[in-house]
């Protein structure tokens, strides 16, 4: 069975600094891998994800994320937050093998301080 | 081009009442799905449907009925609501071509209270 965790439920920064939310994962084979932020009253919106390739994937809106392997962690980051940034975040994962559905963290609320 | 569309984004009814929720699409997406999101549970998968003709159980399927009434269209109903039904409930879809390149799309969501 898949699953994510996101271990914070809150992570708290100040503008201009990088941030990282963090994610890791359990699937059987190789996953693909996905952030969706949201805003306030809103539905997900899809952010970057993993499929193949290189480890490290950019996304919309200066966001990037790290696939690692070997600790099963893809933990999404931003060199400089700002405080438009502030939303929740979800990290979803999916098996490649046929069309099954993403599987949901449970968020982690990112907010960032003027 | 509207993307994943819901109705209502609002309702309120009381334990006992039953109601639609609707969900279309304009994407020519194959896959199809509902989910709720509750406070600290993240998003749990109700129902899906793979293609045109075909619905699955997700996660928390039970007090729900779905229909893909059509490949635009997918519905949830509740057919007696309970207050545990309160939630934020979401549509998405995804072209599921078998490509990597399929990204899963939202809707805007439907806030339900059950009193």
């Amino acid at each position: 069975a898949q699953s994510v965790a996101q271990p914070e439920d809150q992570v708290n920064v100040a503008e201009g600094n990088p941030l990282t939310v963090k994610c890791t994962y359990s699937v059987s084979g190789n996953p693909y891998l996905f952030w969706y932020v949201q805003y306030p009253n809103r539905g997900l919106q899809f952010l970057l994800k993993y499929i193949t390739g290189d480890n490290l994937v950019k996304g919309s809106y200066g966001f990037e994320a790290e696939f690692n392997k070997s600790q099963t962690s893809f933990h999404l980051k931003k060199p400089s937050a700002l405080v438009s940034d502030s939303a929740l975040y979800f990290c979803a994962v999916r098996d490649r093998r046929g069309n099954t559905p993403l599987v949901f963290g449970k968020g982690t609320r990112l907010s960032v301080i003027a | 081009n509207a993307g994943v569309t819901q109705t209502p984004k609002f309702q309120v009814l009381k334990t006992g009442q039953s109601m639609t929720l609707q969900c279309a699409q304009d994407m020519n997406h194959n896959s199809m799905y509902w989910y709720r999101q509750d406070p600290g549970m993240g998003l749990r998968l109700i129902y899906y449907s793979a293609s045109e003709g075909t619905t699955d159980k997700g996660e928390v399927p039970n007090g729900y009925n779905v229909s893909r009434l059509n490949k635009r269209e997918f519905s949830l109903r509740l057919e007696s609501a309970a207050p545990s039904q309160t939630s934020v409930y979401f549509c998405a879809s995804i072209r599921a071509s078998g490509s990597s390149l399929d990204t899963q799309y939202f809707g805007p969501g439907t806030r339900l209270t059950v009193l």
